[in-house]
């Protein structure tokens, strides 16, 4: 079955513009959860959502948003965007997402953003 | 705060066998990953672990021991194309969320 798929994977944008990232899941998955990779800070969290709800949010400010669709797809955007924001950023799903379950998170290959 | 601590940067030979720990501090614990990440490339899933002892998978094991906040995979018979970053992650909360550790850059040489 396929994978995670995340579009675009490559994009350029000026400081001030602001960008929507899509991700779709593995089908049948339910939870989405997006991560903002940098050389500097590693993978560090920014939000989930489960059944179009966010259940859960990182340590980044409000200009990071995010929704879920009930077909589970889910859109992160990032407004006003600053130098800062040039990274990789990933799209994870698993089944449930809970920890219950015990399921497996998978990645999708990402969308590398470059702000100029 | 959560916390997670694995080697910068380890080497090794093609054949051998190589260890890469990770010891975490979390408020919660849900359960450990490890995955693997070529460069420019998304990580891939390799293991995890929520019950200590040790979980293995072809020329992968993970252990955990939950009450030392340690955790190590075994990379064995070690391959050219197994040069790459190892990331530690733990699940600290019965969401879907993981706390990442920096990554663990294994070059392995001829």
């Amino acid at each position: 079955k396929a994978g995670v798929t995340q579009t675009p994977r490559y994009l350029i944008k000026t400081r001030g513009q602001q960008v929507t990232l899509s991700c779709s899941p593995i089908s049948g998955h339910r939870s989405v959860s997006w991560y903002q990779q940098t050389p500097g800070q590693g993978l560090q969290f920014l939000f989930e959502y489960f059944s179009e709800t966010q259940r859960n949010k990182g340590n980044f400010p409000g200009r990071f948003s995010g929704r879920q669709f009930s077909n589970s797809r889910s859109e992160m955007n990032v407004s006003t965007l600053e130098l800062g924001d040039s990274a990789l950023y990933l799209c994870a799903s698993s089944l449930q997402g809970t920890a219950l379950s015990g399921n497996t998170i998978y990645f999708g290959e990402g969308s590398w953003l470059t702000v100029v | 705060g959560q916390n997670i601590d694995q080697p910068t940067e380890m080497t090794a030979t093609e054949g051998a066998i190589v260890q890469i720990n990770c010891t975490y501090q979390t408020s919660g614990f849900n359960g450990l990953f490890w995955y693997q990440q070529h460069a420019g490339e998304a990580p891939t899933f390799l293991s995890y672990n929520v019950l200590d002892g040790l979980e293995e998978k072809g020329r992968f094991s993970s252990f955990l021991s939950r009450s030392k906040g340690y955790s190590y995979l075994l990379l064995k018979e070690l391959q050219m194309k197994d040069s790459a970053s190892y990331l530690c992650a733990v699940r600290d909360n019965g969401y879907s969320t993981l706390t990442f550790g920096k990554g663990t850059m294994l070059l392995v040489s001829p």
